[in-house]
């Protein structure tokens, strides 16, 4: 079975820009959820979705959005970047919404310059 | 507000010895806790949990330990390998929370 999968995997974006990240969960998932991994703040929680509506969100402000598609897959969104938006991108898909185990892609490397 | 707290960022460890690795958490309605392993250039991925009923779970070289009177959880490896040099996160859920994770410690072992 394919695990998660995201594109692209390394970005690099000037400020005031926008970039949008993919994330297709494993097979049968139907729940993504979305985090932000900084050096300083480990794992932040950005949002998850589950059957195409958001289910919770982390405390980020609204430039960053989501969506997911009858299929799943999930993007996420994040609208006039600042350079602390540089971080990994990490989604995690698992196969209810709320459930503990979830399984990781191997992330987004995203850049603001 | 850090809910979960792995307050040492790094920690070396000979090849063969024991690896401890610590946990905090602030908030009492977490009740099930996990550990994920995470290599540089790859996602985390799931190690060992151990749910607020148990105060131990083992899983072959790798023990979690849960004082909940305490807020504290601990990862024990052993032995240590070479191979578990990576990141470790800690991370808890409970009610409606959402899985929550510490900042990670860097372990190190050094053959």
């Amino acid at each position: 079975k394919a695990g998660v999968t995201q594109t692209p995997r390394y970005l690099i974006k000037t400020r005031g820009q926008q970039v949008t990240l993919s994330c297709s969960p494993i097979s049968g998932h139907r729940s993504v959820s979305w985090y932000q991994q900084t050096p300083g703040q480990g794992l932040q929680f950005l949002f998850e979705y589950f059957s195409e509506t958001q289910r919770n969100k982390g405390n980020f402000p609204g430039r960053f959005s989501g969506r997911q598609f009858s299929n799943s897959r999930s993007e996420m969104n994040v609208s006039t970047l600042e350079l602390g938006d540089s971080a990994l991108y990490l989604c995690a898909s698992s196969l209810w919404t709320g459930s503990y185990e979830q399984y990781f892609g191997p992330g987004t490397r995203l850049t603001v310059t | 507000d850090q809910q979960v707290k792995q307050n040492s960022p790094s920690l070396s460890v000979q090849e063969g010895r024991i690896s401890i690795l610590n946990c905090d958490y602030t908030n009492s309605m977490f009740d099930y806790f996990l550990w994920y392993k995470k290599y540089p250039a790859e996602g985390p991925t799931f190690l060992i949990s151990i749910s607020s009923i148990k105060d131990k779970n083992e899983d072959g070289r790798f023990t979690v330990f849960l004082n909940k009177s305490a807020k504290h959880l601990s990862l024990h490896i052993v032995p240590s390998q070479p191979g578990d040099s990576a990141v470790y996160f800690c991370a808890a859920s409970g009610g409606y929370q959402k899985v929550t994770f510490g900042i990670g410690t860097k372990l190190q072992v050094i053959p």
